[in-house]
């Protein structure tokens, strides 16, 4: 069974930085395509990045908002999927999830998130 | 940037309806679309991806259709763990949500 949890949220100062992990269960994190979306307090589901599997090449993408800020990285022998963010704004507060991308696409399996709060 | 846009944005409904919200992107993505059911303080669970084909797991009353700029998501008979937010998203490049729309009583 796929199992994600993610950890690592905390209460951050604007500019500041922050890694995220994300722990997979039950598949080789490295054979997957991954994703990682973030939800603002009351709001809606924002795509941030991903990571295509080994096999596809391990190239990254982020959306326009977090690019050149955020950067996304596997440890194969951990299983471990990690986002680091850096020059956090108060617009990045969100719970973050970490998610599959089946056939690279279908976002298929999530974890639970985790908070980041970027405040003074 | 791929926008999509869902309507309404709350629909108020009773257990037994039949319920339908849509989906229009700002361009064709042919049939790459996936629906999604939120509850509070959980993660999203995919219902049904590729436009129309459900999710392992997920109950046949739910149904999707479109293809090209126009999508539904269909709840045949609304049941009580259906009153959640649902949420249209393309993945024809990278991927873009729609706003979310919140089911009621």
């Amino acid at each position: 069974e796929v199992q994600l949890v993610e950890s690592g949220g905390d209460l951050v100062k604007p500019g500041g930085s922050l890694r995220l992990s994300c722990a997979a269960s039950g598949f080789t994190l490295r054979d997957a395509s991954m994703t990682w979306v973030r939800q603002a307090p009351g709001k809606g589901l924002e795509w941030v990045g991903r990571i295509k599997s080994e096999s596809d090449g391990g190239t990254t993408d982020f959306a326009a908002p977090v690019k050149g800020r955020f950067t996304i990285s596997r440890d194969d022998s951990k299983n471990t999927l990690y986002l680091l963010m850096n020059s956090l704004q108060s617009e990045d507060t969100a719970l973050y999830y970490c998610a599959t991308a089946k056939w690279g696409t279908v976002l298929d399996s999530w974890g639970q998130g985790t908070l980041v709060t970027v405040s003074p | 940037d791929i926008q999509m846009t869902q309507s309404p944005s709350t629909l108020s409904a009773s257990v037994g309806d039949r319920v339908t919200i849509t989906c229009r992107a700002s361009e064709s993505i042919n049939v790459w679309v996936a629906w999604f059911q939120q509850k509070p303080g959980k993660a999203p669970k995919l219902l049904i991806y590729q436009a129309s084909y459900l999710q392992s797991g997920v109950p046949s009353r739910f149904s999707g259709s479109g293809s090209g700029t126009e999508f539904t998501l269909t709840i045949s008979s609304l049941q009580p763990d259906d009153f959640a937010t649902y949420y249209c998203q393309q993945y024809t490049h990278y991927w873009t949500f729609g706003q979310g729309t919140k089911v009621e009583i």
